[in-house]
């Protein structure tokens, strides 16, 4: 069974960009969720989906979006990039109780 | 809001040692979770605890959450060199969709 895949692995944007992370969960799960990791605030949840809908939300500014598809695959958006949103960015999927699989995640770097 | 407090942060132990490290909670939650995470990957659960006073290994991992859910622990015996990472400890409360409260981490390094 493959496990998330998410894309790129690595990318580089500067500031003021926008840039689209994906995630595939593993098959059948239906929740994907994502978490922001970096050195000082450690590992930040950021939103999940069910079945194409938000169910819960973390504490990020609006610059960060993000939707589900009905093949359950994920994208999150940050607009207008700050320096601050240099990070690795987690996705998880889960069947439905909140036991999480992560990926290997998208390493953003903010110039 | 909930918070997990890891400790410690970091360890340095020798190869064929014990190690321990704990979380501890402002809060109760309903299921505790270990992951570790190797450089450059996402973190990989080890072990999930989902009762009070439960005890349970993940082969050389035993972990434990104590019955008032607001702390856990994880223990590493005979401590070999693909142990090193960094642990972190989990939290859920029950009602949060996808929302984990995660721990600070506790990095271990092993040396041969």
């Amino acid at each position: 069974k493959a496990g998330v895949t998410q894309t790129p692995r690595y990318l580089i944007k500067t500031r003021g960009q926008q840039v689209t992370l994906s995630c595939s969960p593993i098959s059948g799960h239906r929740s994907v969720s994502w978490y922001q990791q970096t050195p000082g605030q450690g590992l930040q949840f950021l939103f999940e989906y069910f079945s194409e809908t938000q169910r819960n939300k973390g504490n990020f500014p609006g610059r960060f979006s993000g939707r589900q598809f009905s093949n359950s695959r994920s994208e999150m958006n940050v607009s207008t990039l700050e320096l601050g949103d240099s990070a690795l960015y987690l996705c998880a999927s889960t069947q439905g109780a909140n036991v999480l699989t992560f990926g290997a995640g998208s390493r953003l770097t903010v110039l | 809001g909930q918070q997990l407090n890891q400790s410690p942060q970091s360890m340095f132990i020798q190869e064929g040692e014990d190690v321990s490290m704990n979380c501890t909670s402002s809060s109760i939650f309903n299921t505790w979770l270990w992951y570790k995470q190797d450089p450059g990957e996402g973190p990989v659960l080890l072990i999930a605890l989902y009762k009070a006073g439960e005890l349970t290994s993940n082969g050389r991992l035993p972990a434990h959450c104590i019955i008032t859910r607001k702390d856990s622990f994880l223990n590493i015996s005979a401590s070999i060199p693909s142990d090193v990472g960094i642990y972190f400890c989990a939290g859920e409360a029950g009602t949060s969709y996808g929302k984990l409260t995660f721990g600070q981490g506790t990095i271990l390094t092993v040396h041969p």
